[in-house]
């Protein structure tokens, strides 16, 4: 069954610092990974996809298959960065079912 | 461009009461879904909708149906609501296209069961 696991629920860091928010997945095929990002009283919305090897706000993610890792970083963090973060696995085919980590709390200290 | 629409924003019933939570898309999506958010536990999907006229439960399904009136529209029902329900909803629509695959996202229904 395929998984996705956020270990940090809360995440603080000083403002300048960089941030690694970390996700791990359990899938047994070749997924689709996201970051979505839900800034207060927000919606959800995309933040950025391993497909597409971006960067985006400064952020990037790079897909490990070997750790199943796919942690989220940024070397200067901002305070406009406080947000819940959320990692997210896709299944291609079958709808496009969207599997999603219970989320990393972001805040950037000033 | 509206995305995804969710209606209501906000909802208090009592225990045992029935209410629809409406959304619509307006991107021409085949896949839609269903999420609950609550804390500590993200996002579990409730239903999914691959395309018009097909639905598939996902993680949390009991105490729910949904209705894929049409491509644009995906309806939740809770038939008698609990306290249990007391949740977060968000409605989202997805397409892969090109090899890309993105899920948009409603603006939240915050439902409230006392």
């Amino acid at each position: 069954a395929q998984r996705v696991t956020q270990p940090e629920k809360l995440l603080s860091v000083f403002k300048g610092a960089p941030v690694e928010l970390k996700c791990n997945y359990s899938y047994s095929g070749s997924p689709e990974l996201f970051w979505y990002v839900q800034y207060s009283r927000q919606r959800l919305q995309l933040l950025l996809r391993h497909i597409s090897r971006e960067s985006i706000k400064g952020f990037t993610a790079d897909l490990n298959k070997g750790e199943t890792s796919f942690h989220l970083k940024k070397p200067f963090a901002q305070e406009e960065d406080s947000a819940m973060y959320y990692c997210a696995l896709s299944r291609p085919g079958a709808g496009n079912q969207f599997y999603f980590g219970t989320g990393t709390s972001l805040t950037v200290i000033p | 461009n509206a995305g995804v629409t969710q209606t209501p924003k906000f909802q208090v019933l009592k225990t045992g009461q029935s209410m629809t939570l409406q959304c619509a898309q307006d991107m021409n999506h085949n896949s839609m879904y269903w999420y609950r958010q609550d804390p500590g536990m993200g996002l579990r999907l409730i239903y999914y909708s691959a395309s018009e006229g097909t639905t598939d439960k996902g993680e949390v399904p009991n105490g729910y149906n949904v209705s894929r009136l049409n491509k644009r529209e995906f309806s939740l029902r809770l038939e008698s609501a609990a306290p249990s329900q007391t949740s977060v909803y968000f409605c989202a629509s997805s397409e892969t296209t090109a090899g890309n695959t993105e899920a948009f996202f409603g603006q939240g229904t915050r439902l409230t069961v006392v």
